[in-house]
């Protein structure tokens, strides 16, 4: 069966960086979009990008764009997600999400998140 | 942006009665090359994250029970809980995937 299990919480200081992973298991990694996803508290979800595990192409959100860099690392089957020039309202569980075919399409299995709490 | 927005915001209804939620897109989401709607409903119960329900508008995921169905074409679609149980208390998103990816605000379900 399909599992996404994402790296632990993390605190950030205002205008630093954070690197979150997904690593995936019961699926092939390489043929599949992996996406990233937000949401802060009581919002809804956001989403911020993804990417083709099979070419490495990846597709941002308008929103973050220059500030936000998806990777892959095939041989260990995660997807990572690195964030910049953090700010409070970046404050919010990030999720993995993988899409339902190799294609931009719906989220059909989600990780369980990661919260990134940015405080001075 | 393709602009999502869910009515109710909130809703209580009884155990075994119909629950019916309503989203809308700011433009179509009907793709004419394969005439499907780009569109997709989520359950997100508390401290979990979201669980597909229904993708294309109106085809049930896998694993779904039955009393989950999707309606709708273009701009206006409804997601309806034909006989609610009580596990099934959950905010609620539409999502559509035409042009990148946005999510309606939510429409929270409680038991009346």
């Amino acid at each position: 069966q399909v599992h996404l299990v994402q790296s632990g919480a993390e605190v950030k200081k205002p205008g630093t960086s954070v690197k979150l992973s997904c690593k995936a298991s019961g699926y092939i990694f390489s043929t599949y979009v992996m996406h990233w996803v937000r949401q802060a508290p009581g919002q809804r979800p956001e989403w911020m990008g993804g990417i083709n595990a099979a070419n490495d192409e990846a597709k941002y959100s308008q929103r973050f764009r220059g500030r936000v860099s998806i990777t892959t690392d095939t041989s260990a089957n995660t997807a990572y997600m690195e964030l910049s020039s953090l700010t409070s309202e970046d404050t919010a569980v990030y999720y993995c999400a993988r899409d339902h075919y190799g294609d931009y399409w719906y989220f059909d299995f989600w990780g369980r998140g990661t919260l990134v709490t940015v405080s001075s | 942006d393709i602009v999502m927005t869910q009515s109710p915001d909130s809703l209580a209804v009884s155990l075994g009665e119909r629950a019916t939620i309503n989203c809308k897109s700011s433009q179509s989401v009907l793709h004419f090359s394969n005439n499907r709607n780009y569109l997709a409903w989520y359950q997100q119960k508390l401290g979990q994250p979201p669980r597909l329900l229904i993708y294309w508008a109106s085809t049930r995921e896998s694993g779904v029970p039955d009393r989950f169905s999707g309606s709708g074409s273009g701009t206006d679609f409804t997601l309806t809980i034909s006989s609610l149980q009580a596990e099934d208390v959950a905010v609620y998103y539409c999502q559509q995937y035409y042009d990148m990816y946005t999510f309606g605000q939510g429409t929270k379900l409680e038991i009346k």
